[in-house]
């Protein structure tokens, strides 16, 4: 099966400071990633779309100067959480769509806990 | 109405029974559906997908489409406790997958 990797795999940061993610597709090309961010108990909330080489697409409600995304590769997409706080902790997940049959994969999901 | 739907549960059956899972959808002209599971604290995992009418089988799953009911099912044989997780149905529509809340199944001993 196709791989997502994501790193790092939890963090823990003070409040005001910015946390990058990464997500890499290690064994397929992926135009379009998306970015989840999921709360306990809670459904999966996409809150972006990232296409290779183009602007993310912010779903409604989400912050584009607060969570910054980049898209720069076939294979990696970042996320950066800027000027953290502590109600931006959460389990943050990225997914990655296939090319070749638009099957979409996800990573192993990010912790982030901000103090 | 909400674009896919599921029974949130819990459904509980006993190991080695046949659990089922339904998903109902809004959009008719969707044409990609998937079956993820995602265990407590974990990303979703990817089961199955489905394109056509009928049935596809991998091992164990069984995942039935029914486009004209819009409907979506995923059977699970012989149920072990291993397989206790929340299943998301997701429908793909206009370039992202739209997710179900999810149906949490407990396969109790």
């Amino acid at each position: 099966g196709a791989v997502v990797s994501q790193h790092p795999s939890w963090v823990i940061c003070k409040s005001g400071t910015s946390v990058k993610i990464e997500c890499r597709s290690l064994d397929f090309q992926a135009t379009t990633m998306f970015w989840y961010r999921q709360f306990p108990k809670q459904s999966l909330m996409l809150m972006a779309t990232s296409n290779e080489g183009s602007k993310a697409t912010y779903e409604q409600g989400v912050e584009k100067d607060k969570f910054l995304i980049n898209h720069a590769s076939l294979t990696l997409s970042t996320l950066t959480v800027t000027s953290a706080h502590p109600e931006d902790s959460s389990f943050y997940i990225c997914s990655a769509r296939r090319t070749s049959d638009d099957t979409q994969y996800f990573g192993p999901g990010t912790r982030l806990t901000v103090l | 109405q909400k674009e896919v739907e599921q029974n949130s549960g819990p459904l509980s059956v006993p190991e080695g029974a046949i659990a089922s899972l339904n998903c109902t959808y809004s959009d008719r002209g969707s044409q990609s559906f998937f079956w993820y599971r995602q265990y407590s604290g974990k990303s979703p995992e990817l089961i199955m997908s489905i394109y056509s009418n009928g049935d596809k089988e991998d091992g164990r799953f069984t995942a039935q489409l029914n486009k004209a009911s819009q409907y979506v099912s995923l059977l699970i044989r012989d149920s072990q406790p291993s397989d206790s997780a929340t299943y998301l149905c997701a429908v793909y529509n206009t370039d992202k997958l739209i997710f179900g809340t999810g149906t949490r199944l407990q396969v109790f001993p």
